[in-house]
């Protein structure tokens, strides 16, 4: 199974809240884990990404969560901003095909 | 620098026009990808140059042609392109060979209308 599966689908906090947006995968040939950050009208940027023999990374107020067991990775946002409203993708990178898969996205958004 | 540029920034074609999208970027990648993003979706992946060659098509119609006249430069021709075929395409290029195509950086996007 190639795919990717990302929730929520939308998510509002108050500033300085912490959003948590959760992935789940099945293929165990999966072997890199990036998350991507898009505003409106731009290209995604790289955010911070992941191998699955690592359980967490964390670089500045954002962190991954990474359970090798259940095929689950997370997303946490510490003291999010309004500036961090943004489309936000996992993905999972399938070297065999050489190919980034994204899941559906989750639209953040975060109340002054 | 980890830029990708892309122009035009916008672009509006008639059904029958014959139009390139371009992308370029000059952080020594042998790898380059063309990406198709509808609104609010993921971005799909079209194809894939290696080294300058062709060597993924996700089974893209013929009336999207890529090109990538050297390892700087990737365009998309578009002819006879169809309304649903309206969307934001992306550029992106990473490093090539084993796990070096893991890390993609994108560009900006084209935003295409098709009337």
């Amino acid at each position: 199974q190639q795919q990717v599966k990302q929730s929520p689908q939308s998510l509002i906090v108050q500033k300085g809240g912490i959003p948590i947006i959760n992935c789940a995968y099945e293929n165990t040939a999966f072997d890199y884990f990036p998350w991507y950050q898009q505003f409106p009208g731009k290209g995604p940027a790289l955010l911070i990404a992941i191998r699955p023999d690592v359980s967490e990374k964390k670089e500045g107020r954002f962190t991954i969560s990474f359970n090798k067991s259940a095929k689950q990775f997370s997303l946490h946002i510490m003291d999010s901003q309004p500036g961090d409203s943004a489309t936000y993708f996992c993905a999972a990178f399938y070297n065999q095909g050489g190919k980034l898969i994204f899941g559906q996205g989750t639209e953040l958004s975060v109340k002054p | 620098d980890t830029e990708v540029t892309q122009t035009p920034k916008h672009l509006v074609m008639g059904m029958t026009n014959k139009k390139s999208l371009k992308c370029e970027q000059h952080m020594g990648h042998r790898a380059m990808y063309w990406y198709k993003q509808k609104a609010k979706k993921p971005p799909e992946l079209m194809f894939v140059y290696s080294y300058e060659k062709l060597s993924i098509n996700e089974s893209v119609p013929s009336r999207f042609s890529p090109e990538c006249p050297n390892s700087s430069l990737l365009n998309l021709h578009l002819h006879a392109l169809q309304p649903e075929d309206s969307a934001l395409y992306l550029c992106a290029s990473s490093q090539d060979g084993g796990l070096a195509r893991e890390t993609q950086y994108f560009g900006p996007g084209t935003r295409l209308l098709v009337l």
